[in-house]
């Protein structure tokens, strides 16, 4: 499978913990996105990577959440002391930039997190 | 600010007919705009995307139309089937960062 692979698909988890979610895009993309969806919502974009730069993260970003792309390939994202608002589909992207040129950005299938 | 938006929250067709699904976008500089569909419980799925260079571009029983004079895009589906039942996304790479920015969608439900 080339597609973009997010683990795990689901998460439940107690208020308080922290959780991780990891995300393998397509290896030739040098973007990464993570997104969040609330139901009945569009996509919610959280922060972005090129290559292993974080270059960009939205203002739902809260300290609680960090995101790491070290070798420029897969992504984690960390969900510190977890609160209920927390619980959403965490979604993933990858496309790439070339030469000033945007291409598509696949979405994985995401990760569902509920917090109890 | 930039926005996307999406017209009509949901649309209701009969199998068979064809679907035309709107979008309207705020940034007038906007030169990439794709579509997505998304099933319940499932990721966006890549459809179809269009430049800005372009009006039109066809795919696999979709078109998609772009009105930059009035920044409105569409998305025909023809024949619409019972597995093009999802919710809808139009999803503009915004500002400099050319990050993808979605709106609502639109929920398609077709009638057998």
């Amino acid at each position: 499978d080339t597609g973009v692979s997010q683990n795990p698909r689901h998460k439940i988890t107690k208020r308080g913990q922290n959780v991780t979610f990891r995300c393998d895009p397509i290896s030739e993309h040098n973007r990464l996105y993570w997104y969040r969806q609330t139901l009945g919502q569009g996509p919610e974009f959280l922060t972005y990577f090129q290559n292993e730069a974080q270059l960009e993260k939205s203002r739902l970003l809260s300290d609680r959440f960090s995101a790491e792309r070290p070798k420029g390939s897969f992504s984690t994202l960390e969900i510190q002391r977890t609160e209920q608002g927390d619980s959403a589909m965490y979604l993933c992207a990858s496309s790439s930039l070339l030469m000033g040129q945007l291409t598509e950005a696949f979405f994985g299938q995401g990760t569902r997190l509920t917090v109890v | 600010g930039e926005s996307v938006g999406l017209h009509l929250p949901t649309l209701s067709v009969q199998e068979g007919d064809n679907s035309i699904i709107n979008c309207a976008y705020s940034n007038s500089a906007s030169d990439y705009f794709i579509w997505y569909k998304q099933e319940s419980g499932k990721g966006p799925q890549f459809i179809i995307d269009i430049r800005s260079n372009m009006d039109k571009r066809q795919g696999q029983r979709v078109t998609v139309l772009l009105n930059k004079t009035v920044k409105h895009l569409s998305l025909q589906i023809a024949a619409t089937q019972p597995g093009d039942s999802a919710v809808y996304f139009c999803a503009n790479p915004a500002g400099g960062s050319y990050i993808p920015t979605f709106g609502r969608g639109t929920s398609l439900i077709v009638h057998p």
